[in-house]
Formats: C-alpha cells, structure tokens, sequence
C-alpha cells in the first residue's frame, strides 16, 4: 500500500528555470509533509515543511504548495541551480503514527548549466 | 555539530550470515530511527527509540532483524540471517523530540549487499 507516491522517477530542466516535483499521498490522516534532498553517498536532508492546516510555505527558493482537496502536494525550486541536482523525497506523518514518515519513492531532478 | 554518524559504510556478505550496523546520533538527540531504503524506493522505518525505549516496531522484521539502543545513545542494527532481499541501504536518522515537527538527521547510511 503506497501511501504516497512520486509519479516522476527524473525531471531535467534548465539553470534558472523552475523545477516543479509533485507528490500525491491517500491517508488523509497525514498532518505534516516534509521534503528531503538526498546527494548521492549521503542521507537524505531535510528541506522544507508544510502542515496541512497550510497551503504553502515559502524558504528562499524553495515553496512547497499543499492542495488538500486533491491530496497533492508540490515543491517549487526558482531559479534552479545545478547544485539543485539530487534525489528528492516526499515524506508525510499522520497524527495516529507518532513521528514515524512515509516516504515517496524519490525523484531524481538534474539541473542542466 | 557533528552529525549522525555510521559505520560501516559498506558490507557484502553472504545469504544466511550475520552482520550487524552501528549509529551514533547527534548528542541530546532523544530520539533515534533506522530505515531501510530498497534501490528506487523511499526509506521505510523499521524502528524507532525514545531514549533507550522501543517506541514503534511495527514494520520490522523481527524474526530475523533485532536492534538495540543502550544507555539511550548508541545503537546497533543486527540482521540474522540475512536474505538476498535484505540489500538495501540502512539509514540511521536522530531527532530531539519525538514529535516530526523537529525534522529527523539522516546519517550517511551503511550499504548492505548480499550475495
């Protein structure tokens, strides 16, 4: 039972374009997104969160936008740089689950200079 | 700040062996998780402490995987016997609180392979 799911396994774009990564999830009980950024070697590191009491919250280049209607949520990089160039994963707890995250499958983002 | 540390950060072994991984959180971080991360999916909890303290375990594999957190610092991961489905990387994550709204750290993860 996938929970929430990343549809796009890579997205390629431009240095100094927008980079839109998607994520949708099922449980409804979910209160609070997150979004990670993994390099390759490393541990994923936290990015930027949103509770569902909001619908978006912005952190310099980073916005992620929550639609709670459609169990949707996005992360915006603008402009984005080829240091943005990584594994980004949705994660989202629910209020029955303690602090435990489900996590996304991951989205590989390639910025191309 | 130092962060999470691991190690290994490698390990090939043989179906039906043993192995075991080491963590060592953030200092003062209460709160202490290991996830397993299959190739092209997301982590998945296997285990979470609060201190020395069992808090979920709901999605680990407890005939074959056992994990231990001692004077509420460091733990280890142990995997008996391992299977071929077991390869994956382990990630040790620490937070403050319990609670997710203090985000988890991830450490750099020990690479498991087995043949």
């Amino acid at each position: 039972d996938q929970q929430v799911k990343q549809n796009s396994p890579s997205l390629s774009v431009q240095e100094g374009r927008i980079s839109i990564l998607n994520c949708d999830y099922t449980n409804s009980m979910f209160d609070y997104f997150l979004w990670y950024k993994k390099y390759p070697a490393e541990g994923p590191t936290f990015l930027i969160s949103i509770s569902s009491i909001k619908d978006k919250n912005e952190d310099g280049r980073f916005t992620v936008f929550l639609n709670k209607s459609a169990k949707h949520l996005s992360l915006h990089i603008v402009p984005s740089q080829p240091g943005d160039s990584a594994v980004y994963f949705c994660a989202a707890r629910g209020e029955t689950s303690g602090s435990r995250l489900t996590f996304g499958e991951g989205t590989q983002l390639t910025v191309n200079p | 700040e130092a962060g999470v540390a691991q190690s290994p950060r490698y390990k090939i072994i043989e179906k039906r062996q043993s192995v075991a991984f080491w963590c060592n959180p953030i200092s003062g971080h209460a709160t202490l998780y290991w996830y397993q991360q299959i190739l092209g999916q997301g982590p998945k909890l296997l285990i979470q402490f609060q201190n020395n303290g069992v808090v979920d375990d709901s999605q680990l594999p407890k005939d074959r995987f056992s994990a231990e957190r001692l004077k509420g610092v460091d733990s280890t991961l142990k995997i008996q016997p391992a299977k071929l489905e077991d390869s994956a990387v382990y990630l040790c994550a620490s937070s403050f609180y319990r609670t997710v709204y203090n985000e988890q750290f991830f450490g750099p993860g020990t690479r498991l392979t087995v043949l």
